[in-house]
């Protein structure tokens, strides 16, 4: 099994600032034969289901404000938020989808205001 | 859009089966670039995958759950449901659907989300 590990736990940011999350996977997730990693980011608010945010560990989904960007390849992975909105409030979640039949998340970072 | 919509007993009784249902609208179900999937997130916790299923009834199954999961698809109601057995309060949770869009040949992520429903395992 492919587990995800996270860091920080969580983390405050003040306005305007950058957050960076970090997600490693016990093993790589890039698959040779398309040079692709099988990585997503998830954000969830309070009382909301996730929402899609990255996949292919860089590719924005449609929609999702430039600010958020995924970085990383392997094993070692990272979301940035380049300018913390009051909005981005939220836990944020990567998945992976490299192993079938297993698909596995991170156990979360949660993102608040300093 | 599509949404996705769970529906069930918010209650059930330790060693029955949960059942619940994901309709799906403003899309179908029986389209070749997706599989349908099931998340849970118990109180306060992270998420975990449950299992999957295409509209041709082949299914993946999160192996630690298999023995107690069943996955199926109605595709003329365009819904597809749950059947978890022998629960403990181990299984109370939030259980979302999902879209899990298939852009290879497996499953990959999953997008759009239905809002949950939260299922309580008690007697």
């Amino acid at each position: 099994d492919i587990v995800m590990t996270q860091s920080p736990d969580s983390l405050a940011v003040s306005l305007g600032e950058r957050a960076t999350i970090n997600c490693k996977s016990s093993q790589s997730v890039l698959y040779s034969s398309n040079n692709k990693n099988y990585l997503a980011w998830y954000q969830q608010k309070p009382g909301q289901p996730p929402k899609l945010l990255i996949y292919w560990a860089s590719t924005r989904e449609s929609g999702v404000p430039d600010r958020f960007s995924g970085s990383g390849s392997g094993t070692d992975f990272t979301l940035t938020i380049s300018s913390l909105q009051a909005e981005d409030v939220a836990v944020y979640y990567c998945q992976q989808y490299y192993s079938t039949p297993l698909f596995t998340f991170g156990p979360g970072t949660k993102v608040d205001i300093k | 859009q599509l949404q996705l919509q769970e529906s069930g007993p918010g209650l059930v009784k330790p060693s029955e089966t949960l059942s619940l249902t994901c309709t799906v609208s403003g899309g179908s179900i029986s389209s070749s670039s997706y599989y349908w999937g099931w998340i849970r997130q118990p109180p306060g916790k992270g998420l975990e995958w449950i299992g999957s299923i295409y509209y041709s009834g082949s299914t993946y199954y999160n192996p630690s759950l298999k023995s107690r999961v069943t996955i199926s698809v109605d595709t003329s109601k365009n819904q597809f449901s749950l059947k978890l057995s022998s629960v403990t309060a181990a299984d109370t949770a939030v259980y979302y659907c999902a879209r899990h869009v298939r852009a290879t040949v497996t499953p990959n992520w999953f997008d759009p989300w239905g809002q949950g429903t939260l299922v309580t395992v008690s007697s």
